[in-house]
């Protein structure tokens, strides 16, 4: 099946330092992927569409300058968490649509702000 | 209500025994569902994705839908202790991005040895 890779997989930072994260396609282009956000026993949270060759669209709530998001190319959108802060802290996953139906998940990047 | 949802459970079942999952949608969502497992730790896989009413089985796994009564369930026939995970449902918004998906709060399953 289709196969999308996010990187890194684990991160700990100290708050107040950005980090990113990338998500790709490996095997398809997607002109569309969708960054979520999930807590300890939570369930999924749309935070963005992110959209190649334009601007992401956030979820109502979500800061759109905290969490930036840039589709450069068909295959390639990063996340930043600028200005981390300890209740940033969660597993972020990053999926791509495959044709008009099915969505494919990245492994999940986990991350820690001290 | 929210948009779709589920039991969250826990749920448990005996080794061998059928585990049923439920879930809801509003009519908000469209007729497009999915069934993803998720293991702690991990990101969500897809299992099956089901569009028509009536049931789609898939080796041990049969999803149904019932459009009438916004309805769509994911039966698991010989449970194995491996599928303990918590099962995600998912449907395609009626409006919004095309290919948006709204998850449900998922439903902890655990198959007993």
């Amino acid at each position: 099946g289709a196969v999308v890779s996010q990187h890194p997989s684990r991160v700990i930072c100290k708050s107040g330092t950005s980090v990113k994260i990338e998500c790709r396609s490996l095997d398809f282009q997607a002109t569309t992927m969708f960054w979520y956000r999930q807590f300890p026993k939570k369930s999924l949270m749309l935070m963005a569409t992110s959209n190649e060759g334009s601007k992401a669209t956030y979820e109502q709530g979500v800061e759109k300058d905290k969490f930036l998001i840039n589709h450069a190319s068909l295959t390639l959108s990063t996340l930043t968490v600028t200005s981390a802060h300890p209740e940033d802290s969660s597993f972020y996953i990053c999926s791509a649509p495959l044709g008009s139906e099915t969505q494919y998940f990245g492994p999940g990047t986990r991350l820690l702000v001290l | 209500q929210k948009e779709v949802e589920q039991n969250s459970g826990p749920l448990s079942v005996p080794e061998g025994a059928i585990a049923s999952l439920n879930c809801t949608y509003s009519d908000r969502v469209s007729q497009s569902f999915f069934w993803y497992r998720q293991y702690s730790g991990k990101s969500p896989e897809l299992i099956m994705s089901i569009y028509s009413n009536g049931d789609k089985e898939d080796g041990r796994f049969t999803a149904q839908l019932n459009k009438a009564s916004q309805y769509v369930s994911l039966l698991i026939r010989d449970s194995q202790p491996s599928d303990s995970a918590t099962y995600l449902c998912a449907g395609r918004l009626s409006s919004g991005s095309a290919r948006q998906l709204t998850f449900g709060s998922g439903t902890q399953l655990t198959v007993l040895p």
